[in-house]
């Protein structure tokens, strides 16, 4: 599976967007870029994934660079509740969808 | 409500001592796993179930068992419990096929082994 590098930490004003970047430079042509928050201790919530387009949900957009080497995770308006780490996942399409964590990054949300 | 339950949330037990951490969901779902999670390892695959009776080994297996009988739910089993297994455990579940990595995570269940 493809490795991905995000930053460890970063800080968003409320109500501000909040840009989080991924770097997946090896990623192959048939693995999806998934994204995943865990507030503190609770279990990972599912936010988004996408292969080369952009996609937008209700809770975030993913932009995914014409490469596929990077994208970005963008929550349009930040607020308290979306503290949390938020995991870049590459996953291919394959038998044991097994979700492979890293570190991710903490995103902290201040007032 | 879609959802994924665990129990019990917290467990504090001796060790050797037999336990089994359950683990239900209620969205139909084929693929079901369990995860650890540990300061500084992150989370790790236990075990995963591609659908009733159908089992396999994820990356972290040693000292753990699981069995699935029926498709909601996915028991977690450690038969002689040790300290090093120690942790906060999460169970998940998907669907089979395109959507399979939008995974729905249960609440945890920390264990203490003493």
């Amino acid at each position: 599976d493809a490795k991905t590098t995000q930053p460890p930490s970063m800080d968003c004003a409320e109500g501000r967007a909040a840009n989080l970047p991924c770097n997946h430079s090896t990623i192959s042509g048939n693995e999806y870029v998934y994204w995943y928050r865990q507030i503190h201790s609770q279990g990972p919530q599912y936010i988004i994934h996408g292969l080369k387009n952009n996609e937008t949900n209700e809770m975030a957009s993913l932009i995914i660079t014409e490469d596929r080497k990077s994208s970005t995770l963008i929550l349009p308006h930040a607020t308290l509740r979306d503290t949390a780490v938020y995991y870049c996942i590459v996953a291919p399409v394959s038998n044991d969808y097994k979700l492979s964590f890293g570190a991710g990054t903490t995103v902290t949300v201040r007032a | 409500e879609a959802q994924v339950t665990q129990n019990p949330r917290y467990l504090i037990t001796v060790t050797g001592k037999k336990l089994t951490v359950t683990c239900s969901q209620n969205m139909n779902h084929e693929y079901m796993s369990w995860y650890r999670q540990d300061p500084g390892l992150g989370l790790r695959q236990i075990y995963y179930s591609m659908n009733v009776e159908v089992t396999d080994k994820g990356d972290v297996p040693e000292g753990y068992k699981v069995s699935r009988k029926e498709k909601r739910n996915f028991p977690l089993i450690l038969e002689s419990p040790s300290p090093n297994q120690t942790s906060l455990y999460f169970c998940a579940s998907s669907s089979a096929g395109y959507r399979s990595y939008e995974q729905y995570f249960g609440p945890g269940t920390r264990l203490t082994v003493t």
